[in-house]
């Protein structure tokens, strides 16, 4: 089993709907938990962080289920240029601290 | 907020020469900084974590040999493709953490393209 596993997509949505992605991961340890946005060919952008209590930026909100181990991006009113991959990242801190990335999930909207 | 500056952008070389990747944190000081490769349509792949002032730690399947790294100061490390071949080619691209902040700040990436 994967440390991270993300449904890879591609997700195709029109423009205004409401998009879900989970992301579980499989080290209960596991301790900070981010979503980054990467467009093709560019570097991962952070979008947010991810807290117990769950965060919300806009029209983004993040959630944490520690006792299921997953993480969540709602994205609300979905816009054109939201078209990118969402990467979930999970950071395991022990003897030293381990990133670990997801595979990715491909959002598409179109108009 | 944080950069990490990452050299060259693009690189196209022939098959054989070895190529050097520079990823430079610019205003902070990054004591890990981590190095991926990334294929078309496919996710980042970690390849190896760079410590300044030590030694690599490398991924399973990644070449200690193939792919060089140098961490030797708090703001630069260094990925060196050694006799690249056309398999090679890929996105590369370098991040670094900020600190005691486990936020990761990602280079532009470089494109290799061996010919």
């Amino acid at each position: 089993r994967k440390e991270v596993e993300q449904d890879p997509g591609p997700f195709n949505v029109p423009e205004g709907a409401t998009v879900a992605f989970n992301c579980t991961y499989s080290n209960s340890a596991s301790q900070s938990f981010f979503w980054y946005r990467q467009d093709c060919r560019k570097e991962p952008k952070l979008l947010m962080s991810v807290y117990s209590s769950g965060n919300e930026d806009g029209r983004f909100t993040a959630q944490l289920n520690r006792a299921s181990q997953y993480i969540s991006l709602l994205i609300r009113d979905s816009k054109l240029s939201d078209s990118a991959t969402y990467l979930c990242v999970v950071t395991l801190y022990s003897s030293a601290s381990k990133i670990i990335f997801g595979s990715g999930t491909r959002l598409s909207i179109r108009p | 907020g944080a950069v990490v500056s990452q050299h060259p952008s693009r690189v196209i070389c022939k098959s054989g020469t070895s190529v050097k990747i520079e990823c430079r944190s610019l205003d902070f000081q990054a004591t890990t900084m981590f190095w991926y490769r990334q294929f078309p349509k496919k996710s980042l792949m970690l390849m190896a974590t760079s410590n300044e002032g030590s030694k690599a730690t490398y991924e399973q399947g990644v070449e200690k040999d193939k792919f060089l790294i140098n961490h030797a100061s708090l703001t630069l490390s260094t990925l060196t493709v050694t006799s690249a071949h056309p398999e090679d080619s890929s996105f590369y691209i370098c991040s670094a953490a900020q600190g005691g902040n486990e936020k990761l700040f990602f280079g532009s990436g470089t494109q290799l393209s061996v010919l």
